[in-house]
């Protein structure tokens, strides 16, 4: 089965600098990744999905990146502000499901 | 649209005791999920449902039940209930196995 992979420690950054987290899958290349946002004592929340034929992909100040041949998809936040203090989950689909990894916390300090 | 709720946010159980966590979603989606996750740690998938009628084990499914009678409604069910099932459960739904929209989460914690 698919497992993904995500840097469990903490991941601080000052304000105004770009936030880069990291996802890796380990078996199968999935046809799409997605990342959410979760926030304490909330429900994760959906920020973006790339597919497999999509090398890059953009929301306002969020990109997200996904390379089949280092099975790893990257999450960048531009200009990070205090507010994007939270949480990131990266997902794999699979067959009637979704992989989640255990998710990255980011803490962007004033 | 509400989205999903989820019932109730907070529970206090024995150990032994019994009870159904309520999930509702009321954007006609196929797919529906429980997760537990424990403090600290990721999503575990418990039980998925894939329709009416459909449901299938997740990864953790060992002490609860579901059923999925209709397509907004898919309770979980504690049966005998222990402290290794504390945790937060949510619950999430889906059109196929792309974006999931979770409910608020209910705090379970099992004394």
């Amino acid at each position: 089965s698919q497992k993904i992979e995500q840097n469990s420690e903490a991941l601080n950054i000052q304000e105004g600098k770009t936030a880069t987290l990291t996802c890796n899958y380990t078996n199968y290349s999935p046809a799409y990744l997605q990342w959410y946002r979760q926030d304490p004592g909330r429900g994760p929340v959906f920020l973006l999905l790339i597919r497999e034929n999509e090398k890059e992909k953009r929301k306002e100040r969020l990109k997200v990146t996904f390379d089949t041949t280092l099975k790893q998809s990257l999450f960048h936040i531009t200009a990070s502000q205090p507010a994007d203090s939270a949480t990131y989950l990266c997902a794999s689909e699979g067959y009637q499901k979704v992989t989640f990894g255990t998710g990255t916390k980011l803490q962007v300090i004033p | 649209n509400a989205g999903v709720t989820q019932t109730p946010k907070f529970r206090i159980l024995k150990i032994g005791q019994s009870m159904t966590l309520q999930c509702t979603q009321d954007m006609n989606h196929n797919y529906m999920y429980w997760y537990r996750q424990d403090p600290g740690m990721g999503l575990k998938l418990i039980y998925y449902s894939v329709g009416a009628g459909i449901t299938d084990k997740g990864e953790v499914p060992n002490g609860y039940n579901v059923s999925r009678s209709t397509t907004e409604d898919f309770p979980l069910r504690l049966e005998l209930a222990a402290p290794s099932q504390t945790s937060v459960y949510f619950c999430a739904s889906s059109h196929r196995t792309d974006t999931q929209y979770f409910g608020p989460g209910t705090r379970l914690t099992v004394l």
